[in-house]
């Protein structure tokens, strides 16, 4: 157990629908990170927030977006969602005394299906 | 941008025989690692490398940060059914965020009891 939470475990919708993905850090991290995992792509980056900012972007579609809360769980907002958007979302977080060490702590993830 | 070649994609072992896989970068990096997906699961950290020739074992696991800082290799010995999962490769550079964490594409690997 890596001490990070996300919720809901697996999701299934329909296209053009808009689902959020839930993720609480372990205890005492204040930064959050999101990553989509599909067969063919690997693990890809999509977001990081740090104690409530947006720290780092990567490939974030325009349809994503996501938020740190003063209590640091974040949420990843999935909209107008394509077939293509099915995958595993992962959140990781990690603690201040790792920064640059790249030592992430990684939840179960999310499965999404899009019908 | 930059990507990471990992091979091989996928390996059938026996149990007992060592196991070998590497990660290659068009580009340089500070830092290497290696992480495990177990089935259902998220990625657990393996190994980190942060040095250019850094040689460094975790068990019955080695990994090796390549002198030019565009490689790395993780070798597995004496295999046992619970080394089958997906083992993934990073690499991440200095100044940037764990953010900027790019992950090769893994090595699925299964293990013939």
């Amino acid at each position: 157990d890596s001490g990070v939470t996300q919720t809901p475990k697996h999701l299934i919708t329909a296209t053009g629908q808009r689902v959020t993905l839930r993720c609480s850090p372990r205890s005492g991290d204040l930064s959050v990170y999101w990553y989509q995992q599909s067969l063919d792509q690997g693990l890809q980056f999509l977001i990081q927030y740090y104690n409530g900012e947006e720290r780092a972007k990567g490939n974030i579609l325009e349809r994503f977006s996501a938020q740190q809360f003063p209590d640091l769980h974040s949420e990843l907002n999935l909209s107008s969602l394509e077939l293509g958007d099915s995958a595993l979302y992962f959140c990781a977080s990690s603690p201040r005394t790792s920064v640059n060490t790249g030592e992430l702590f990684f939840g179960e993830g999310s499965r999404l299906t899009v019908l | 941008g930059q990507q990471l070649n990992q091979s091989p994609q996928s390996m059938f072992i026996q149990e007992g025989e060592d196991v070998s896989m590497n990660c290659t970068s068009s580009s340089i990096f500070n830092t290497w690692l290696w992480y495990k997906q177990d089935p259902g699961e998220g990625p657990v950290l393996l190994i980190a490398l942060y040095k250019a020739g850094e040689l460094t074992s975790n068990g019955r696991l080695t990994a090796q940060f390549g002198i030019t800082r565009k490689d790395s290799f993780l070798n597995i010995s004496a295999s046992i059914p619970s080394d089958v999962g997906i083992y993934f490769c990073a690499g991440q550079n200095y100044g940037g965020s764990q953010g900027n964490l790019i992950f090769g594409k893994g090595t699925k690997l299964s293990v013939k009891p």
